[in-house]
């Protein structure tokens, strides 16, 4: 079974307006942390914004929002304002487990990605 | 403060040949981690190294191995390379420990086997 999935293949939006990319994920842990990257064709995974599962606020980082909600298990990423250079493919991942404390040993699991297209 | 630097950037190699990919990461940054991406399989797992011991290690052949030196970089080495071995190979480093590590990736070695 998939441990996370991104179920939009591809979406448009028009510029200046605000688009959600879907992400829903599978543990038992009770402690992970899930995580946005952008690539844009160039290659290079962009890290966008994280969210803990102890966190009891919605991370925020400029533009980009992340609508966690727990119990569905989802972490949509809110992309508002959209601007030209937010084409690129987003991956949602979660890393698990999850330690507040001391290093630990995890990996990072991805999506398949949404490509986001936006329109002048 | 760099970013997580890769070399090189692009490689072709033919079939049966071996390949070494390197990986300088964010000073400080005492992990390193490699993905593997391909368009049908998406971006997977290979190993992570932290304080030059491997600390996890996904499901690939034993071909794919690596290791990592004193300065933290890391080298990837990918044996008898096969034609589904052609990917962009990402790197990514983090600080190694706390709640809040993210990782930051390189550019990738985009390797073609033909």
């Amino acid at each position: 079974a998939q441990k996370i999935t991104q179920t939009q293949p591809g979406m448009f939006v028009q510029e200046k307006e605000a688009v959600t990319l879907d992400c829903t994920y599978d543990t038992s842990d009770q402690s992970y942390g899930l995580f946005w990257y952008k690539q844009p064709s160039s290659g290079e995974m962009i890290f966008l914004i994280y969210q803990g599962s102890y966190d009891e606020q919605n991370a925020t980082e400029g533009r980009y929002s992340l609508n966690f909600q727990k119990a569905r298990k989802s972490a949509n990423l809110v992309i508002s304002a959209s601007q030209l250079g937010d084409s690129a493919m987003y991956f949602c991942a979660m890393r698990e487990p999850y330690a507040y404390s001391g290093a630990g040993s995890y990996q990072l699991t991805f999506g398949k990605g949404t490509k986001l297209s936006v329109i002048p | 403060k760099a970013g997580v630097t890769q070399t090189p950037r692009y490689l072709i190699k033919t079939r049966g040949q071996q390949v070494t990919l390197s990986c300088s990461p964010i000073s400080g940054h005492r992990s390193v981690s490699w993905y593997q991406q391909t368009p049908g399989q998406g971006l997977q797992f290979l190993f992570e190294y932290f304080s030059e011991t491997q600390r996890n290690k996904g499901n690939f052949p034993g071909r794919f191995s690596g290791r990592q030196f004193s300065n933290s970089r890391s080298e990837m080495n990918v044996s008898t390379l096969e034609l589904g071995d052609s990917a962009l190979y990402l790197c990514a480093s983090s600080l190694g420990g706390g709640p809040r590590d993210e990782q930051y990736f390189g550019p990738g070695t985009r390797l073609t086997v033909t």
